[in-house]
């Protein structure tokens, strides 16, 4: 099993709709999670970083977390074509020795026009 | 304020030359990471420093790649005796803090030829 895993997609929405965008982790002992968007050709940029049980959002985007399910989303309202990239969600693992950021694989979301 | 720097932004060697990729991470973060992405595929950790800790090289593919840290600011990713299979963008990422969120350089792009 995957410690961070995604839905590698490609996922597709119209322009306009509610983009959802789901993320597992397997260790219950996380605490801060993250999601990324990488366009093609370019290098990971941070998007949301959350750490509380419950919703936060910022402008279009929605990060919702449960730590009871192991489970964080991303939701992004409002679909724009500039939108279309790949989401990275990442788990901060704590270990004895150290913290480590775990990424999933990615999902690719595409919004149509 | 400036954010991670990398250097070349593409390198093109020969098999079996040895190659030097720079990082610069942003002023005052303790923590740097490396990885790797091939085409199409997701982030591969390959190694981490956080201030003056010994860095967690559990990531590194074999024994032609190191890295180091120089006064807890540079850093250098060396692979030696390039293969094919090295050819990726090698991004590089920095926190604040260990296990803080991750700011990512442009990426070095390596082919090998």
């Amino acid at each position: 099993q995957k410690e961070v895993e995604q839905n590698s997609g490609p996922l597709s929405v119209p322009e306009g709709a509610i983009a959802s965008l789901n993320c597992t982790y397997s260790d219950r002992g996380s605490q801060s999670f993250f999601w990324y968007r990488q366009y093609s050709g370019k290098s990971p940029e941070l998007i949301m970083s959350i750490y509380s049980n419950g919703d936060k959002e910022d402008g279009r985007f929605t990060a919702q977390l449960n730590k009871a399910s192991q489970y964080v989303s991303l939701l992004i309202r409002d679909s724009q074509p500039s939108d279309s990239a790949t989401y990275l969600c990442a788990a901060l693992r704590r270990k004895t020795s150290y913290d480590k950021v775990i990424f999933g694989p990615g999902t690719s979301l595409s919004v149509i026009p | 304020g400036a954010g991670v720097s990398q250097s070349p932004s593409n390198k093109v060697t020969e098999k079996g030359k040895d190659v030097e990729l720079r990082c610069d991470p942003i002023s005052g973060h303790t923590a740097l990471y490396w990885y790797r992405q091939s085409l199409g595929q997701g982030l591969e950790f390959l190694i981490y420093f956080q201030g003056n800790s010994a860095p967690d090289k559990s990531g590194l593919p074999s024994d032609r790649f190191s890295a180091e840290r120089t006064g807890g600011s540079v850093s250098t990713l060396t692979i030696q005796r390039t293969q094919q299979e090295d050819s990726a963008v090698y991004l590089c990422a920095s926190s604040l803090q260990e296990g803080g969120e991750q700011y990512f350089g442009p990426g070095t792009r390596l082919t090998v030829t």
